[in-house]
């Protein structure tokens, strides 16, 4: 079955640079995304990458694909405290089954 | 456009009750979703209307939960006869195709 994972947690200090990374078994992944949450609130896109992509940027993120691994990075470079959330990875397919399939998610915490 | 609505925020309902939610999505995205999320966890796929159509169950949907939307435009998740196991927070989301997802603020249950 499909399956997306992701480590629990991730500490930086402001100003560095974050990684969190998620793999995924599902080789008919069509599109993976990143979801930012905040305590108690809903779920807001972040970005999305195709799967004939490797990398996509957009301002502070910067999103890696390594298809033959399964393997997605989301960089975020001059991370603030703001950036402190819990961070999903999630995949879906183009046919089939559309639903997303989401990761248990990595809490970042930000340190001034 | 003002982003996906879910009424109500919050529910506390007592064991045994039936209660409702409603999701309204993103004008003219014909694609909505029903998750539910509990506590440290990823959302979890429940329901998908393409339109008025729902194409897609959980296997998590029990007999005791049922959604419809009955114009393709708003959609009503209805819990009956709820269980303290139903307490979680339940998402809707809607996209116009594929990629993007758009997710609401969440409906928050607590059965007591």
């Amino acid at each position: 079955g499909e399956d997306v994972e992701q480590s629990l947690f991730l500490s930086v200090r402001e100003g560095d640079s974050s990684v969190i990374n998620c793999t995924y078994t599902d080789s008919s992944s069509t599109y993976l995304y990143w979801y930012k949450q905040e305590p108690g609130a809903g779920l807001q896109l972040l970005t999305y990458i195709f799967s004939n992509m490797d990398m996509k940027q957009d301002q502070r993120l910067t999103v890696l694909l390594n298809k033959k691994d399964k393997h997605l990075s989301l960089r975020i470079a001059d991370t603030q405290t703001g950036d402190s959330a819990i961070y999903f990875c999630a995949e879906s397919r183009s046919t089939g089954r559309r639903a997303l399939t989401f990761g248990s998610g990595t809490r970042l915490q930000v340190q001034p | 456009d003002t982003g996906v609505s879910q009424n109500p925020r919050h529910k506390i309902t007592k064991r045994g009750q039936n209660v409702t939610f409603r999701c309204d999505p993103i004008s003219e995205h014909n694609r909505l979703y029903w998750y539910r999320q509990t506590l440290g966890q990823g959302p979890e796929f429940l329901t998908y209307f393409q339109n008025e159509a729902q194409l897609e169950k959980s296997r998590l949907l029990s007999d005791r939960f049922s959604a419809e939307r009955p114009k393709g435009s708003f959609s009503t998740l209805e819990i009956q006869r709820t269980e303290q196991g139903d307490s979680a927070m339940y998402l809707c989301a809607s996209s116009s195709g594929e990629g993007e997802a758009f997710f609401g603020q969440g409906t928050r249950l607590t059965v007591v």
